[in-house]
């Protein structure tokens, strides 16, 4: 199976300041149709997972746009250029290059 | 409006089986595969596998090979999952999810289940 590795696991922001996640991956994602299977989603307290970003950096509709994705291959980061308190929640990388679908271990992101 | 609404909390005992419902609305029903995920509590996510609603394929997560059926009702445009020879580290909540052109796009509110004795 892919091994998906995130960190931090965890990180304290001041709101305003900016935010970044890094997800690695155990193998490549990029497809031989030239697409990367890199997935960002967000599970508020008390939430569903929603998805923020798909094929590494593309906005899913509504994501406001101080997200960004990047990377390529196995190495992948989400960022948040000014971290806002509805920002708060269990940030996911999945891939679905290869079966089974698997996540990164989540990193919490919480306000200071 | 896409929306999935799941079934209500379930308890079952070790051993039994149990079975998630998942209720599509806002979209043709048998156009887009749907994932099933479940989280143990204060755990991450994993992926139990997919299920297509139109020719009824599936593919399970190895783990729950022999364990999962995936089906659907497409008269009332519903999915299921039902996970057998339950045991206590099946606790948890399953989600549905709605694919599109690979991504999930939407998901159910989630089922808790419960396995205990």
């Amino acid at each position: 199976d892919v091994v998906m590795t995130q960190t931090p696991l965890s990180l304290s922001v001041t709101p305003g300041q900016p935010a970044s996640i890094s997800c690695k991956s155990s193998q490549s994602l990029l497809h031989t149709n030239g697409k990367t299977y890199l997935y960002w989603y967000l599970q508020k307290p008390g939430q569903s997972p929603q998805l923020l970003m798909y094929e590494v950096s593309n906005r899913f509709s509504g994501v406001p746009d101080r997200f960004s994705g990047s990377g390529s291959g196995t190495d992948f980061t989400l960022k948040i250029s000014r971290v806002e308190a509805d920002d708060v929640g269990v940030y996911y990388c999945m891939q679905s290059m290869e079966l089974p679908y698997t996540f990164g271990q989540g990193t919490k992101l919480d306000i200071k | 409006q896409v929306h999935l609404v799941q079934s209500g909390p379930e308890v079952k005992k070790p051993g039994a089986s149990v079975k998630v419902s998942c209720k599509a609305s806002g979209y043709t029903f048998i156009d887009n595969y749907l994932h099933w995920v479940r989280q143990a509590p204060g755990q991450g996510l994993e992926w139990l596998g997919w299920f297509n609603p139109d020719s009824g394929d599936t593919n399970y997560a190895r783990k729950f090979r022999g364990r999962v059926t995936m089906t659907s009702d497409t008269s009332i445009n519903t999915a299921f999952m039902e996970l057998s020879s339950l045991r206590s580290d099946d606790t948890g909540v399953y989600y549905c999810a709605r694919d599109i052109y690979g991504r999930t796009d939407h998901w159910g509110q989630g089922t808790l289940v419960t396995v205990s004795s």
